[in-house]
């Protein structure tokens, strides 16, 4: 059972332009969502993250949406970078179930700038 | 560099053998997780520790276990591999029980021959 699903495989983008990629999710017990960038022979990194309490944060060229009632967010990126080409994990976390604080991960969007 | 050091970095062996993978966490840092990541798949949660006590427990296989020792490294052991078990694992770690993010290892590439 997938419960975080990110249903683009792949995104190419011009640079300069804006890069969304979508995460959907279906525990409703998830509180707190996250997104990491993996470069090939790395670990992922972390991102920029959001609180179920929230429905918008910014970090620099970086943005997360959430829109709790349709289960779903997004990640905004504005201007695109070549230095953006990576694969973007969704992730999310019951962190008010105690015990259960994992991380559930999406399967990945490979996001390629192109120059 | 995100502090966790995982070791070694590249695994190849035989099926039917026995392997550990060895994490050591940011300082500080008492949870432990461990994920495989499959070709082509997202990070398939294994197994959490916190400060030595095992936490969750995800899709790890009987085959496999993990510990965490005292001084808050831990370790993941591989039996019986089989060439499916061909992956990265990654290690991540983070402050607290309920964490705001995990901060993850480089991963140990195992390749099952």
């Amino acid at each position: 059972d997938q419960q975080v699903k990110q249903n683009s495989p792949s995104l190419s983008v011009q640079e300069g332009r804006i890069s969304i990629l979508n995460c959907d999710y279906t525990n409703s017990m998830f509180d707190y969502f996250l997104w990491y960038k993996k470069y090939p022979a790395e670990g992922p990194t972390f991102l920029i993250s959001i609180s179920s309490i929230k429905d918008k944060n910014e970090d620099g060229r970086f943005t997360v949406f959430l829109n709790k009632s349709a289960k779903h967010l997004s990640l905004h990126i504005v201007p695109s970078q070549p230095g953006d080409s990576a694969v973007y994990f969704c992730a999310a976390s019951a962190r008010s179930n105690f015990g259960n604080e994992k991380l559930t991960f999406g399967t990945g969007t490979r996001l390629t700038i192109i120059p | 560099d995100s502090g966790v050091t995982q070791t070694p970095k590249h695994l190849i062996t035989a099926t039917g053998q026995r392997v550990t993978l060895r994490c050591s966490p940011r300082s500080g840092d008492l949870s432990v997780y461990w994920y495989q990541q499959s070709l082509d798949q997202g990070l398939q949660f294994l197994i959490q520790y916190y400060n030595g006590e095992e936490r969750a427990k995800g899709n790890i296989l009987e085959r496999f276990s993990a510990q965490q020792f005292p001084d808050l490294h831990s370790e993941l052991n591989l039996s019986s591999l089989e060439l499916g078990d061909s992956a990265l694992y990654f290690c991540a770690s983070s402050v607290i029980r309920a964490y705001t993010e995990a901060f993850f290892g480089q991963g140990t590439r195992l390749t099952v021959v």
